[in-house]
């Protein structure tokens, strides 16, 4: 299996920083990476897909990038609404996996 | 408007049997996968697998083969998680959710997943 492998694993930041989630995968995925955002007690919601295109409704703060094994999710301006647990996940291999998450707090 | 609309929660003791449910509705049920994704508590996502209600073809993730199944019935475009045999540490969230799919130059099935159902709730406990 493909593992996916976040850091860092908590993120302290205040409202206005830029802020990077690096995702690692354990051999190549080319760019079938995506990035989902999940706020407490809600389903998560689909912020990037193939690594790099933004998904409809998602505010332009967000971006992706990488190729191969390592990937990064960027907030340019935190927002508070951005406070939250972020995951990414692969589907390069016939089993499709999860990064344990990222949770950026105040 | 896309709406995956999953049942409510329940509590099971170890042993008994659950089906828990997904209703689709704002597209064509049966040609996109659904996948199922579990979150134990204070933990992180899972994927359990997806099938795909056009021809019931199923991947299950190594963790969870033989211990649940997926199914559906495409006349009310509702898909199916089920176990036979409940343990505590079934008690988790269980979301299904569409996959928006691809077919890269092998033919290999990519995809990521971009509707979510609401969760269902299972409590496994004696």
């Amino acid at each position: 299996d493909i593992q996916m492998t976040q850091s860092p694993s908590t993120l302290s930041a205040s409202v206005g920083d830029r802020v990077t989630i690096t995702c690692r995968a354990s051999q190549s995925i080319s760019r079938w990476l995506a990035w989902y955002q999940q706020k407490p007690g809600k389903a998560p919601k689909l912020l990037i897909y193939k690594a790099s295109s933004l998904e409809s409704g998602v505010p332009s703060r967000f971006s992706g990038s990488g190729s191969g094994t390592e990937f990064t999710l960027t907030i340019s301006s935190l927002q508070p609404d951005d406070f939250a647990t972020y995951y990414c996940q692969q589907s390069n291999s016939f089993l499709w996996t999860f990064g344990q998450g990222t949770k950026v707090e105040i | 408007e896309v709406q995956l609309v999953q049942s409510g929660a329940e509590v099971k003791k170890p042993g008994e049997s659950l089906k828990i449910s997904c209703q689709v509705s704002g597209y064509t049920f049966t040609n996109y996968w659904i996948a199922w994704v579990r979150q134990m508590p204070g933990n992180g996502l899972e994927w359990m697998g997806i099938f795909y209600p056009g021809d019931s073809e199923t991947r299950y993730s190594p963790s969870f083969q033989g211990q649940v199944s997926f199914s559906a019935d495409r006349s009310i475009s509702t898909a199916y998680l089920q176990w036979s045999s409940l343990k505590a540490s079934d008690t988790a969230i269980y979301f299904c959710a569409s996959v928006s799919h691809y077919y890269d130059t092998n033919g290999q099935l990519r995809g990521y997943f971009d509707y979510w159902g609401q969760g269902t709730l299972v409590t496994v406990s004696s």
